[in-house]
């Protein structure tokens, strides 16, 4: 199957602190990519659905502000976590769907907020 | 009432078994379905997707679609400890930027 990195892999921060993460398609043109959290034993939650060059679309109760999304191009996408608090800690995972329609997901980033 | 409820588990069974893992929905317009596996602390690994009713095998693993039943199942023939993870069933309308809907999934644990 198509391959989707994200990085970093595990990031432990203070509160306050802002965090980027990466998602890219690696050998595949992704023409929508989503963002996802998922807290232990539970389902993925979807936060939110963007397009390469455009606003990304966030789903209800997700802070757009707090979350921001750029999908730079067709194979990169990042999230970034500003001002995180300890209720942000969670696995952050990304998912890239390519033109067959095929969605595929990145390994997850672990978001440790002290 | 969730629009996809999966088969909560958690399922163990002896190494060598068939696995019958399931999903129902409710919308009738999905016709993308996606089964996805994974593992602790790892991303969901895409196993097996169809478009709409009928079956498809890969290996070990075979996907079954009823639309009119609203009726997914994967099975896992000659189950291995491998296979211990969480599968996630998933599916999604006929539409380029439509969003999936995944089940809460139900963990596998395969025992030698």
């Amino acid at each position: 199957g198509a391959v989707v990195s994200q990085h970093p892999s595990r990031v432990i921060c203070k509160s306050g602190t802002s965090v980027k993460i990466e998602c890219r398609s690696l050998d595949f043109q992704a023409t929508t990519m989503f963002w996802y959290r998922q807290f232990p034993k539970q389902s993925l939650m979807l936060m939110a659905t963007s397009n390469e060059g455009s606003k990304a679309t966030y789903e209800q109760g997700v802070e757009k502000d707090k979350f921001l999304i750029n999908h730079a191009s067709l194979t990169l996408s990042t999230l970034t976590v500003t001002s995180a608090h300890p209720e942000d800690s969670s696995f952050y995972i990304c998912s890239a769907r390519a033109r067959n329609n095929e969605q595929f997901f990145g390994p997850g980033t672990r978001l440790t907020v002290l | 009432q969730k629009e996809v409820e999966q088969d909560p588990g958690p399922l163990s069974v002896p190494e060598g078994a068939i696995v019958s893992l399931n999903c129902t929905y409710s919308n009738s317009a999905f016709q993308y379905f996606m089964w996805y596996r994974q593992y602790s602390r790892k991303g969901p690994e895409l196993l097996m997707y169809t478009y709409s009713s009928g079956n498809k095998e890969d290996g070990r693993f075979t996907a079954q679609v009823d639309k009119s039943s609203k009726y997914i199942s994967l099975f896992i023939r000659d189950s291995q400890p491998s296979d211990s993870a969480t599968y996630l069933c998933a599916m999604r309308e006929d539409t380029n930027a439509g969003k999936s809907t995944f089940g809460d999934g139900t963990t596998l644990t395969v025992k030698p």
